[in-house]
């Protein structure tokens, strides 16, 4: 079945540091591919998606491109803010998004 | 635009007991979706509704899970009766259609069974 595999966390980086999140997986043909962020308390928030290889997803700094020939989906942004602390979620899916674990994200300043 | 409502916030019971959750999707989507989030884990998907039509409920424990979705806009969650290893946030999703669309998602509501 389909599946994601996340970078463990949590990760810890200071302010303006650079980020990556590795994300690769493992699906039945070429689904859209999803961040979601969650912080703490909250629900899920879709932080961006691609639809078709290479395409490049991208919203508030962050950016990931999809990457067919790797089946990965990184997660990068060139300086963290302490209000990006949260935790991510890579998700490829059709109608049916299939979650990793999560990535812990904490900013310090 | 009104995001995806859910009640209550936050529920404590004893295990054995029975307890409802309800959701109200963003208005005009088609497809709701239920997923169990255990602390420290990604949202697994319970059930996915199509309208009010079952798509995939493969991963409900049936036998004490039940969810509705009447007249294709709210939904209710029961669980009769909880364990305690039931503990979780269960989040309510909705999206325009199935396919590549993307889920909005509510704040969840976070069980505690003891």
């Amino acid at each position: 079945g389909d599946s994601v595999t996340q970078m463990e966390g949590p990760v810890t980086l200071s302010e303006e540091a650079f980020l990556t999140i590795n994300c690769t997986y493992t699906a039945t043909g070429y689904p859209s591919l999803f961040w979601y962020v969650q912080y703490p308390g909250e629900g899920l928030q879709l932080l961006l998606k691609a639809t078709k290889a290479d395409d490049k997803g991208s919203n508030k700094g962050f950016e990931a491109t999809y990457r067919k020939e790797t089946t990965s989906f990184h997660l990068e942004k060139g300086s963290v803010q302490v209000s990006d602390s949260a935790v991510y979620f890579c998700a490829p899916g059709g109608g049916k998004l299939i979650f990793g674990q999560g990535t812990e994200l904490s900013v310090k300043p | 635009e009104a995001g995806v409502a859910q009640s209550p916030r936050y529920k404590i019971i004893e295990k054995r007991q029975s307890v409802a959750f309800w959701c109200n999707p963003i208005s005009g989507h088609a497809t709701l979706y239920w997923y169990q989030q255990i602390l420290g884990q990604g949202p697994k998907l319970l059930i996915q509704f199509q309208n009010n039509g079952v798509v995939d409920d493969s991963q409900l424990p049936k036998d004490r899970f039940s969810a509705e979705r009447l007249k294709g806009v709210d939904s209710t969650l029961k669980i009769q009766p909880a364990k305690l290893e039931d503990s979780a946030v269960y989040l309510c999703a909705s999206s325009p259609g199935t396919s590549e669309y993307e889920q909005y998602f509510g704040p969840g509501t976070r069980l505690t069974v003891t």
